[in-house]
Formats: structure tokens, sequence, C-alpha cells
């Protein structure tokens, strides 16, 4: 059965500081990957999402997350943090070939500190 | 503006009452979906729909039921609520297909006393 995995529930960063998020996914196939973010009290936004091709995707609010094979992992990055960036991050998969269901991770909350 | 709603936002009710949670969206989405929250746990889907008059259980097993009258509105409903369906209950549309992103209402947080 595909599951996905976000090890770290929590984190800190310093504002201006870089992040790393991880997340790894298990898979028979490359299936559709995706990061959602939501902040308290609201709904998930996308923040990107990967299918093919470049393994490096770039989404909104200055978010990359990066593919690899290998690794079974799409990690999420950020240069530099910034305080609105406070929220939780969901880790997302869906098959290929499937109806679009996704499978969540469960989730990792970050923290900014000033 | 093309937006998914959900209300009531919040509800606390007593156990044994039977309650809806409305979900609506204006962006003509065939695919929506309901998906239940825990604090610190991943969104387990309980139930979606690929259009109207369609409506399939998702992987968490859930003693709601839904309803889909009308492509605009998917309505989830609990016969008789209990503490154990306290929750955060998470509605979201999208374009069919694996590849499309999920558009997702604020959430009802629901508490059974």
């Amino acid at each position: 059965a595909q599951s996905v995995t976000q090890p770290d529930i929590h984190i800190t960063v310093s504002e201006g500081a870089s992040l790393e998020l991880r997340c790894n996914y298990s898979y028979g196939a490359t299936p559709y990957l995706f990061w959602y973010v939501q902040s308290p009290g609201q709904g998930l936004q996308l923040l990107l999402k990967y299918f093919s091709g470049d393994t490096l995707v770039q989404g909104i609010k200055g978010f990359e997350a990066e593919f690899k094979r290998s690794q079974s992992s799409f990690n999420l990055r950020k240069p530099s943090v910034h305080w609105s960036d406070a929220a939780e991050y969901f880790c997302a998969v869906a098959a290929r070939g499937s109806q679009g269901n996704l499978i969540f991770g469960k989730g990792t909350k970050l923290s900014v500190k000033p | 503006e093309a937006d998914i709603y959900q209300t009531p936002r919040y509800l606390v009710i007593g156990t044994g009452k039977k309650i809806t949670l409305e979900c609506s969206q204006t962006m003509g989405h065939d695919k929506m979906y309901w998906y239940q929250q825990d604090p610190g746990m991943e969104l387990h889907l309980i139930h979606y729909s690929y259009g109207v008059n369609s409506t399939e259980k998702g992987d968490l097993s859930s003693e709601s039921t839904v309803s889909r009258i009308r492509t605009e509105h998917f309505p989830l409903t609990l016969e008789s609520a209990r503490p154990s369906h306290t929750s955060q209950y998470l509605c979201a549309s999208s374009e069919g297909g694996p590849y499309n992103e999920q558009f997702f209402g604020p959430g009802t947080r629901l508490t059974v006393l």
C-alpha cells in the first residue's frame, strides 16, 4: 500500500534561515507528488506538484522541491524563511492511473523565530 | 470569485444529535472530497464524489454519509453524533484526474460532548 512519511513532526528555524522539510513515499512506481501548506484555522493550499520531467520544481511563495527517485523522496526547500511561513506542511501522493485520491503524510509543523 | 465554502466553521453539539456539515464550491469541479483531520495526524479521505449522484467511501471508515444532488454542493451528515466523531472535517474539490490540484475549504471543527 502507498504511504507517505514526514519524519519531522515539528521544526523551528530562525527567520532568514534556509529550510528543508523531508518527505519519503512508498509506492511501486513514481506517483504524482504534492506539497500543501495549512495555516492555522484555514484549509490546505497547494505549494507545488511533480508529475514528470525536471526533478526540481518551483512553487509559490519561493518554495521548491526536488524529486529523487533513488531515495523515494520529495523534499521541500526554501532558501530564506519568512515569519509568515509558519504553518503546517503536508506531503501527499496520488497513484498514476488512479482517480486522483491523495495519500497524505502526517505533516510537519514549522515555527519561525525572530 | 471561485471558492469553496464550509459551514459551520465550529460546531459543539451533544451526543445523539443529527448534524449536517455543508460544503459548496463555485468552480464547477466535478470531483469533491471529505477528509477527516485529527491533530498531529494525516488527513484521511472519508468520502468522495465523481459528480452528481456519485458517492464513494474513502480509505477511512466513517459513520457519516454524503450526497451529491448538485454539482456545487456536497453535504456530510452524521445521523447520531458521538464523542468519537470529534475532529476537523475538510472539504475539497478538483477537476478530474490525479494530477489536478485539490482546492480546500477552511474546515469545520466538530466537538461532540
